[in-house]
């Protein structure tokens, strides 16, 4: 069965850091592509990052370019987010998300439950 | 980056209609197009890709069509499990962007 664990949210200050994990099982981590999707509160869905399964291509949404960064460790099966000089508009519910690689035409097939960040004072 | 915009933002409906969402992108994205469905306070499901090939597990009463960039999902005989909010996606070209939303409603 295919399970994504996202950890690591939580409540954190104006211009502080935090790091989001994402444990995959069930499946080949390392022949997947990988995603971070977030959602704040009450509004809709906004894709973050990927990271191709080598970590050879990796993209951002402009809104985090500079302050996230997205790297994965497939021994470890594992997806991380490094989120820094957070602002409140980084509130929301981060979802992570993989993406079948080796079929072109395909894309985001499973999701995690999510985890949440909070910027405040 | 390329807009995705559907309509309507909301819909009210019976079980057992027939309906259908739409979807428009500011520029063609050949069929690179996928829908989501999501359930309050859930992670979100995936439904479609490739325009009109459904995930796995997923029902036939579920169907995508449509090419460039005029998409539609259409979703017959609603059920009360079915009333929830879909997102369209397009992941043609970075950044991937998503609809705003179709709310879809019990009547």
């Amino acid at each position: 069965e295919v399970q994504l664990v996202e950890s690591g949210g939580g409540l954190v200050k104006p211009g502080g850091s935090l790091r989001l994990s994402c444990a995959a099982s069930g499946f080949t981590f390392s022949s997947y592509t990988m995603n971070w999707v977030r959602q704040a509160p009450g509004k809709g869905l906004e894709w973050v990052s990927s990271i191709s399964s080598s970590s050879n291509f990796i993209y951002y949404a402009d809104s985090v370019k500079g302050r996230f960064t997205i790297s994965r460790d497939n021994a470890k099966n594992s997806l991380y987010l490094q989120m820094n000089s957070l602002r409140a508009g980084d509130t929301a519910m981060y979802y992570c998300a993989r993406d079948p690689e080796v079929v072109v035409t395909a894309t985001i097939d499973y999701w995690g439950q999510g985890t949440l960040v909070t910027v405040s004072s | 980056d390329i807009q995705m915009t559907q309509s309507p933002s909301s819909l009210s409906a019976s079980v057992g209609d027939r309906v259908t969402i739409t979807c428009r992108a500011s520029q063609g994205i050949s069929n690179y197009l996928a829908w989501f469905q999501q359930k309050p306070g859930k992670a979100p499901k995936s439904l479609i890709y490739a325009t009109s090939s459904l995930q796995s597990g997923v029902p036939s009463k579920f169907s995508g069509s449509g090419s460039g960039t005029d998409f539609t999902l259409t979703i017959s005989s609603l059920q009360p499990e079915d009333f929830a909010t879909y997102y369209c996606q397009q992941y043609n070209t970075y950044p991937y962007t998503f609809g705003q939303g179709t709310k879809l409603e019990i009547k």
